[in-house]
């Protein structure tokens, strides 16, 4: 069935570049998201990369996909306190027509 | 810009009462997601719907149902509300495939009604 692992947790300094990491098992995903939940709200789109991509980037952002491992990451360069929060890395599964998300990876900037 | 709104941002019920959670979009969108968020578990869909009077299981709708009278509101039903539903519950909506803009099946989410069962 479709998966998506991310691990739970990263810390880092501000200045400093944050990498977020998300694996999937649907190899037939045409979409992929990164989301970002603030705290006490709802979940508000990053940016998204279509699977024919490697690369997508907007602004402080970068997205890297790689189809072969089924591996995507989120790249935030020059991590600011603003940014504390957590992400989530989703797929959408053809199959099922719906988005798997994953766990949520809470990322804590340290001033 | 996509407006979901939800009833309430926090809720307190007592056990074996029924609950209803709000959601209103503002977007003419056809498909509309209610989920639970619980730490270390993600998202979970509960129910979706991808049209008026039209309502689909997701992973995990026992105890819960859903209303989609309108395109613009969808409610879920906590029938008989238990403390292992206490939980963060977040609605969202979507367009259709067809409809879909450049970003392909982005869902639009709600702020979150945070409720307490106990």
């Amino acid at each position: 069935g479709e998966d998506v692992e991310q691990s739970l947790f990263l810390s880092v300094r501000e200045g400093d570049s944050s990498v977020i990491n998300c694996t999937y098992t649907d190899s037939s995903s045409t979409y992929l998201y990164w989301y970002k939940q603030e705290p006490g709200a709802g979940l508000q789109l990053l940016t998204y990369i279509f699977s024919n991509m490697d690369m997508k980037q907007d602004q402080r952002l970068t997205v890297l996909l790689n189809k072969k491992d089924k591996h995507l990451s989120l790249r935030i360069a020059d991590t600011q306190t603003g940014d504390s929060a957590i992400y989530f890395c989703a797929e959408w599964a053809r199959a099922t027509n719906k988005l798997i998300f994953g766990t949520g990876t809470l990322l804590a900037v340290q001033p | 810009d996509v407006k979901v709104t939800q009833s309430s941002r926090y809720l307190v019920k007592r056990t074996g009462e029924k609950v209803f959670l709000e959601c209103v979009q503002d977007m003419d969108h056809e498909n509309m997601f209610w989920y639970r968020q619980d730490p270390g578990l993600g998202l979970r869909l509960i129910y979706f719907s991808y049209d008026v009077k039209m309502k689909e299981k997701g992973d995990i709708p026992e105890g819960y149902s859903v209303s989609r009278e309108k395109k613009e509101r969808f409610s879920l039903i906590l029938e008989s509300a238990s403390t292992n539903q206490t939980s963060m519950y977040l609605c969202a909506s979507s367009p259709t495939a067809g409809r879909a803009g450049a970003g392909g099946y982005e869902q639009y989410f709600g702020p979150g009604t945070r409720l307490t069962v106990t």
